[in-house]
């Protein structure tokens, strides 16, 4: 099975930098995704690591520690369209097959 | 573009009627999923199947049923809704190469009264 962390809540400043924790516990870790839910639309892909470190997307940047089950998503000079849920989504496997669960997601909101 | 497709957007069903929500994936994708969405709780993994007429359960398998009859056709059936089965239900594939992000359907909200 699998079992994932993350903080519920977030509020941060339009402007601003931050960060969402995730931890997780997974059998047969295949790579870490994020993904980006808006109200009432379906996730969409953000990053994804399979190597320690930090991965940088423009604004997003996302880090992996594999022997703490740790990451984290990095969100720069955050705008107002950024106000979303965040997924952390570790892929395991198991029996020959690929599965993705996902975290509860983080809702961010950012203000003026 | 690749295209995930679920039947409906919006479904309201009886308790008691049996209910098929179907997935169509055109990206050749041997993976594919059905999660549950409901506030508080997050996405939760229904069911998800590797290959035709393969399938396992997820974290909450009860009260559903699935079948993958071809590649690009995933359906999820409740065999008798019930009330506490209203939710969003997303549909989501994955190609077998497992660095590569899932591509999700625009969700059925399905209301059973």
């Amino acid at each position: 099975g699998q079992n994932i962390d993350q903080p519920t809540e977030m509020t941060a400043t339009e402007g601003a930098i931050v960060q969402i924790n995730c931890t997780y516990q997974t059998s047969g870790f295949n790579g870490l995704f994020w993904y980006q839910q808006h109200a009432g639309e379906a996730p969409t892909f953000l990053s994804y690591n399979v190597l320690d470190g930090l991965e940088e997307k423009g604004r997003f940047s996302s880090f992996l520690s594999r022997s703490k089950g740790y990451s984290y998503l990095l969100l720069k000079e955050l705008q107002m369209k950024d106000s979303a849920s965040y997924l952390c989504a570790p892929g395991g496997s198991g029996a020959g097959s690929y599965q993705l669960t996902f975290g509860k997601g983080t809702k961010l909101s950012v203000i003026p | 573009d690749v295209k995930v497709t679920q039947s409906s957007r919006y479904l309201v069903k009886r308790t008691g009627e049996k209910v098929f929500l179907e997935c169509v994936q055109d990206m050749d994708h041997e993976n594919m999923f059905w999660y549950r969405q409901d506030p508080g709780l997050g996405l939760r993994l229904i069911y998800f199947s590797y290959d035709v007429k393969m399938k396992e359960k997820g974290d909450i398998p009860e009260g559903y049923s699935v079948s993958r009859e071809k590649k690009e056709r995933f359906s999820l059936i409740l065999e008798s809704a019930s009330t506490n089965q209203t939710s969003m239900y997303l549909c989501a594939s994955t190609p077998t190469t497992t660095n590569t992000e899932a591509f999700f359907g625009q969700g059925t909200r399905l209301t059973v009264v």
